[in-house]
C-alpha cells in the first residue's frame, strides 16, 4: 500500500511569508501528527489531528496551525515565518493498531 | 532533565559487532517506539513495545516497565545499519498520539 506522502519535499521562503505543508496518510490512518526537527531541539511535537479535530497540541506559538480534511489529509500552516522556523517537518500517521506509526519523508523548510 | 534519555549519543562499531543502545524514560507510558533515521531525514518505525521483547531479523528490542528502561540490540552489525536510532514514548497521561523523543544515537558501522 502507498506510504505517507508529504509535499513539498523542499521549500525556501523569506522571513515574514507564510507556508502550507501537506501530509496524505496511508489509507485507513485517521490520526495525523506533525513534528518539527531541528539540530538544536531534536524532534518536537506540534499537533495531532483525528477525525478532523485537533486532539493534542504542543508548545508552539499560534503562528503554527493545522487542519485535517474528511479524507484524513492534513495541512499545517506557519505564518509570519522566522529564521528559527527552518527545520525538517515530519508527519506521522497511525490507525491505532499494533504497527505503530508510519512517517512521511518530511518537508525541509529553509527560511532566509 | 529530559523525559526520555538515550545512551550513548554516538557509537562507532566494526562490522559484525553486537550493538546495544539504551533508553530510559521518566513518565508512565502506554508504548515505547524505536525509530531509525537515515541521512536525508526519512524515519522508519522499527518496533513498538509495551512489554517484553520483540525481534525482527538482526534487531531485538526489550523493555522493562518497572525499571522504565528499554534497549535496542543489533546483532552482526553491518555498514548499512549506520543511521540515527531514536527512542520515543507515548505517555499514558496524554490522550491521542503524541510522542516524546530521545535525542537519538548516531551509529556508524565501519566495514
Amino acid at each position: 500500500k502507498a506510504g505517507v506522502t508529504q509535499t513539498p519535499r523542499y521549500l525556501i521562503k523569506t522571513r515574514g511569508q507564510q507556508v502550507t505543508l501537506s501530509c496524505s496518510p496511508i489509507s485507513g490512518h485517521r490520526s495525523v501528527s506533525w513534528y518539527q526537527q531541528t539540530p538544536g531541539q531534536g524532534l518536537q511535537f506540534l499537533f495531532e489531528y483525528f477525525s478532523e479535530t485537533q486532539r493534542n497540541k504542543g508548545n508552539f506559538p499560534g503562528r503554527f496551525s493545522g487542519r485535517q480534511f474528511s479524507n484524513s489529509r492534513s495541512e499545517m500552516n506557519v505564518s509570519t515565518l522566522e529564521l528559527g522556523d527552518s527545520a525538517l517537518y515530519l508527519c506521522a500517521t497511525t490507525d491505532g493498531g499494533p504497527y505503530g506509526y508510519t512517517f512521511g519523508s518530511g518537508t525541509r523548510l529553509t527560511v532566509v | 532533565k529530559n523525559e526520555v534519555e538515550q545512551s550513548p549519543q554516538n557509537l562507532t562499531a566494526q562490522e559484525g559487532e553486537f550493538i546495544t543502545i539504551n533508553c530510559s524514560y521518566s513518565v508512565g507510558i502506554s508504548a515505547l517506539h524505536w525509530l531509525q533515521q537515515h541521512p536525508g531525514g526519512g524515519i522508519v518505525s522499527l518496533f513498538m513495545l509495551s512489554s517484553g521483547k520483540k525481534k525482527h531479523g538482526r534487531l531485538i528490542a526489550t523493555i522493562n516497565i518497572q525499571e522504565k528502561h528499554s534497549s535496542l540490540h543489533i546483532t552482526a552489525s553491518h555498514p548499512r545499519d549506520s543511521a540515527v536510532y531514536i527512542c520515543a514514548v507515548r505517555s499514558w497521561e496524554t490522550s491521542g498520539s503524541r510522542l516524546t523523543f530521545g535525542e537519538g544515537t548516531q551509529l556508524t558501522v565501519n566495514p
